[in-house]
């Protein structure tokens, strides 16, 4: 069974303090890690996709890396309105299904 | 471009009664995705349609939900009997096809009573 573990649950940082939030899984074969954003009362807003060991992608203040055992959100001098929360999620090889499985999100406050 | 919308956006319900909730998908995506996210819960997968397949419903927690996808296109999720644990926002997700990211709309919050 494919699991996600994130951590922490949650985070405040001062404006500018750079950080990171993991994501721990375990898949029998992963076809692609998923980053995404959901701020109150809206859907999960779609980041970033990591395929493989060793990928990086980097949209604005944030970015995303893979290793064979979990990923990590480096998030560089953060901004308020970067506050939100943040879901990692897994797809794995399926049978036929293509469903991910979500961790339960790391909720980032940034303090101006 | 449109993306995912949903409706309706809230539902309130008393306990037994059966609620209809609609997903419309970003025109041209293929495969469709219902979540439910419960209080202090992840995401958690119900069900998924991808073109004319049979959908693969093995997320659906009891025989009293059902989905149904027309003409590849707009989705419903029904919930028959609600109990007060069915109390959850539902999430409808779209792609391009399976190997593409999903978006998201922005959920159906339904509270029973």
């Amino acid at each position: 069974e494919d699991q996600v573990t994130q951590s922490p649950e949650a985070l405040r940082l001062q404006e500018g303090e750079s950080s990171s939030l993991n994501c721990s899984y375990t898949v029998s074969g992963l076809r692609g890690l998923f980053w995404y954003r959901q701020d109150p009362g809206k859907g999960p807003e779609f980041l970033f996709t990591l395929y493989s060991a060793g990928e990086e992608k980097e949209k604005e203040r944030l970015k995303a890396t893979l290793t064979k055992k979990e990923s990590f959100l480096h998030i560089t001098a953060p901004k308020p309105e970067d506050s939100a929360t943040y879901l990692c999620a897994v797809q794995g090889p399926g049978a036929g299904s293509y469903q991910l499985t979500f961790g339960k999100g790391t909720k980032l406050s940034v303090i101006p | 471009g449109a993306g995912v919308s949903q409706s309706p956006s809230n539902k309130v319900t008393e306990k037994g009664k059966d609620v209809e909730l609609r997903c419309d998908p970003i025109s041209g995506h293929t495969a469709l995705y219902w979540y439910r996210q419960s209080l202090g819960q992840g995401l958690e997968f119900l069900i998924y349609f991808q073109g004319n397949s049979a959908p693969d419903k093995s997320g659906l927690p009891s025989d009293r939900f059902s989905a149904e996808r027309t003409g590849g296109s707009v989705s419903t999720l029904t919930i028959q009997r609600t109990q007060q644990e069915d109390s959850a926002v539902y999430l409808c997700a779209s792609s391009l096809t399976t190997n593409n990211e999903q978006f998201f709309g922005p959920g159906t919050r339904l509270t029973v009573l």
